[in-house]
């Protein structure tokens, strides 16, 4: 079955250290997203790539980073220089140009950083 | 940021009609309107999307205003289960998709 998969569901970091979120997807989708949700926020938008070896900054780059190597992967590392790490990350990716571009989410990172 | 407004709350009475207004008044002519939902700590849930014309799907309506500077998603009958936040957000294609905070909506029984 065609998806999004984000891994792990969990991750637990100590203050300063980087960690990088996998986010996977077998759609074929050019164009792929990564969110932070915070408790009783809505989704913010982090970084974005509309085609291989291309991304963009939203709204709250800073302290994160990205790469687009592959069409199937996008994965997002939250580096020290992020001040609040511990938040909800959600994957996205959207199918190329049409009448039926439906957004396709992974179930998400829980990253807490203690 | 998010091209779209929307109420942060709002409460419905399960078994009534649920009308959730969104704002775009910046709209561009090829951007679409999306309704999401998301339930706590998931990934958000397609539900309807629009360009310019009214739509309807198994789980709610759509209409949008003539001059597409806003729209209502309909919830025909709410039911518990539909209490979740809910996203308005418009884009064409590919492009930057922000999705702002949403209306949270609760359904009381």
């Amino acid at each position: 079955d065609g998806g999004i998969t984000q891994s792990p569901k969990y991750l637990f970091r100590k203050e300063g250290q980087n960690v990088t979120l996998s986010c996977e997807q077998n759609l074929n989708h050019d164009a792929m997203y990564w969110y932070r949700q915070d408790p009783g926020q809505g989704l913010r938008l982090i970084y974005y790539s509309q085609i291989v070896n291309d991304f963009q900054k939203g709204d709250i780059a800073e302290g994160y980073s990205v790469s687009r190597e592959k069409k199937e992967s996008f994965p997002l590392t939250v580096t020290s220089a992020q001040k609040n790490p511990t938040a909800f990350y959600l994957c996205a990716s959207i199918p190329p140009p049409g009448e039926y571009t439906e957004a396709f989410f992974g179930q998400g990172t829980r990253l807490t950083v203690v | 940021d998010a091209k779209t407004t929307q109420p942060p709350s709002m409460d419905c009475a399960e078994g009534r009609a649920a009308n959730l207004p969104c704002n775009h008044s910046t709209i561009s002519g090829n951007e679409y309107v999306y309704w999401y939902r998301q339930i706590h700590s998931q990934g958000p849930q397609y539900i309807i999307h629009g360009l310019k014309n009214n739509e309807t799907n198994e789980m709610a309506s759509l209409i949008i205003t003539e001059d597409r500077k806003s729209s209502t998603l309909i919830l025909p009958h709410a039911t518990l289960r539909d209490t979740a936040v809910y996203y308005c957000i418009v884009y064409y294609g590919n492009n930057r998709l922000a999705f702002g905070k949403g209306n949270q909506v609760v359904v009381i029984p």
